[in-house]
């Protein structure tokens, strides 16, 4: 079985400044990893994953993860956040070996403060 | 690309009526599609995942004569909450992935149920 952990259930920040929201895992099987964004009574955007490969994945808005498989971490960080940013982060597991069930953390919000 | 609709968005039912929620991929075909349930505040929890033209597999502790599914299509699947309850109010959200690359779910914007 997989868990994932997301140990901040909420994260206040001032807007400009960075942020790591911290994610953390558990599987006996190699995994892929993900993040994502959801915004106020929105289903859920994929922000960025990772499958194989290198271990910094980025997405298009400034966000970045690294996998970090002896730490068995995937945290996400953004150098400066903008007000926009503002929402509920789920990371989340699946098996890599092709059982594509994904189990979810518990989520952080995330709260720009202006 | 990989854009996935659920309808509608949301409905206000009377206890004991069924609702049907559908989820869409619009621009992919997707060979399996998943139902999620989310409460306030929380993560979401799966619920069953549909692979077309097959049976639904449930997961542990949710009522298949409860919450239908059909997944009829390479693009449909339906949600049918039958005789719904106030307990039964919460946030479904559908997901999808490509037929070709399974690694990845794409989500629906979600279905707001609110029974009376």
């Amino acid at each position: 079985a997989q868990s994932v952990t997301q140990l901040d259930s909420q994260v206040p920040v001032f807007e400009e400044a960075p942020v790591e929201l911290r994610c953390n895992y558990s599987s006996s099987v190699s995994v892929y990893l993900f993040w994502y964004v959801q915004y106020p009574n929105q289903g859920l955007q994929l922000l960025l994953k990772y499958l194989s490969g290198s271990t910094l994945v980025k997405s298009i808005n400034g966000f970045e993860a690294e996998f970090n498989k002896s730490q068995t971490s995937f945290h996400l960080r953004k150098p400066s956040v903008h007000i926009s940013d503002t929402a509920e982060y789920f990371c989340a597991v699946s098996d890599a070996g092709g059982n594509e069930k994904l189990t979810f953390g518990t989520g952080t919000r995330l709260t720009i403060i202006p | 690309g990989a854009v996935v609709s659920q309808h509608p968005s949301r409905v206000i039912c009377k206890s004991g009526t069924s609702v049907k929620i559908e989820c869409r991929s619009l621009d992919f075909q997707a060979t399996t599609m998943f139902w999620y349930r989310q409460f306030p505040k929380q993560s979401l929890m799966l619920m069953a995942t549909s692979n077309e033209g097959s049976k639904a597999t449930y997961e542990q502790g949710v009522e298949k004569d409860k919450f239908l599914i059909n997944h009829a299509s390479l693009t449909l699947s339906t949600l049918t909450v039958t005789s719904a309850h106030p307990e039964d109010s919460s946030f479904y959200i559908c997901s999808a992935n490509r037929a070709l690359a399974t690694d990845t779910q794409y989500f629906g914007p979600g279905t707001r149920l609110t029974v009376l």
